[in-house]
């Protein structure tokens, strides 16, 4: 079975400083994880994906993901945020034996304060 | 490339009414996944298409159904609707074939739908 836990529902974060936002996944074979971002009344938009190559992704807007096995994490980071960073963020996981349905976490909001 | 295209953006229907959603997904795009966003549910997956064909299902009742053309455009119907059924509901496509699960889903802007 497929999981997402997003560890976080808010975060808050001073425009500048770092960014992370947790994740955890559960998945009973070689899962693919994604990253999404959420503007009010948008749709979602791809920030990065890992697909079992590189355990560093890098993704658009300055954000890169690390992948560990492990710890059975895939956090999402930004060195300096920006204002327009300021959005909901969900984590994705998806597997081949499960149909390749995604399965999304409950997402994070992120407020950047300037 | 244009993007993945969802109308209309905005409906406002009565209970018991039912309602037909639209997605044109990204020029060679075969699959297209529907889902429903609320604040208290947050996303859920309904259903996807590939080939004309649904392929893959989510838990929701009978009454929210779904069909693609030949064209891989896609509409997702909601009969009698509810209260419950107030919504925005997301659109989203990708290639489909292959490694599917390695793919990213490029998502619409989706349709807020609102119940009376």
């Amino acid at each position: 079975a497929q999981s997402v836990t997003q560890l976080d529902s808010h975060v808050s974060v001073s425009e500048g400083t770092p960014v992370l936002l947790r994740c955890n996944y559960s998945s009973s074979y070689s899962p693919s994880l994604f990253w999404y971002v959420q503007h009010p009344n948008k749709g979602l938009q791809l920030l990065l994906k890992y697909t079992s190559a590189a355990t560093l992704v890098k993704g658009i807007n300055g954000f890169e993901a690390e992948f560990k096995k492990s710890e059975t994490s895939f956090h999402l980071t930004k060195p300096s945020a920006h204002m327009s960073d300021a959005a909901e963020y969900f984590c994705v996981v998806s597997a081949l034996s499960t149909g390749n349905q995604f399965y999304f976490g409950t997402g994070t909001s992120l407020t950047v304060i300037p | 490339k244009a993007g993945v295209t969802q109308t209309p953006r905005y409906l406002i229907k009565t209970r018991g009414q039912q309602v037909t959603l639209s997605c044109s997904p990204i020029s060679g795009h075969r699959s297209v996944s529907w889902y429903q966003q609320t604040p208290g549910q947050g996303l859920q997956f309904l259903f996807e298409y590939f080939s004309e064909t649904q392929r893959n299902k989510g838990n929701f009742p009978g009454r929210f159904s779904g069909r693609q053309f030949s064209n891989s455009r896609s509409e997702m119907n909601v009969s009698t609707l509810e209260l419950g059924d107030s919504a925005l509901y997301l659109c989203a496509s990708s290639l489909g074939t292959g490694g599917f699960g390695n793919q990213p889903q490029h998502f619409g802007d989706g349709t807020r739908l609102s119940i009376l």
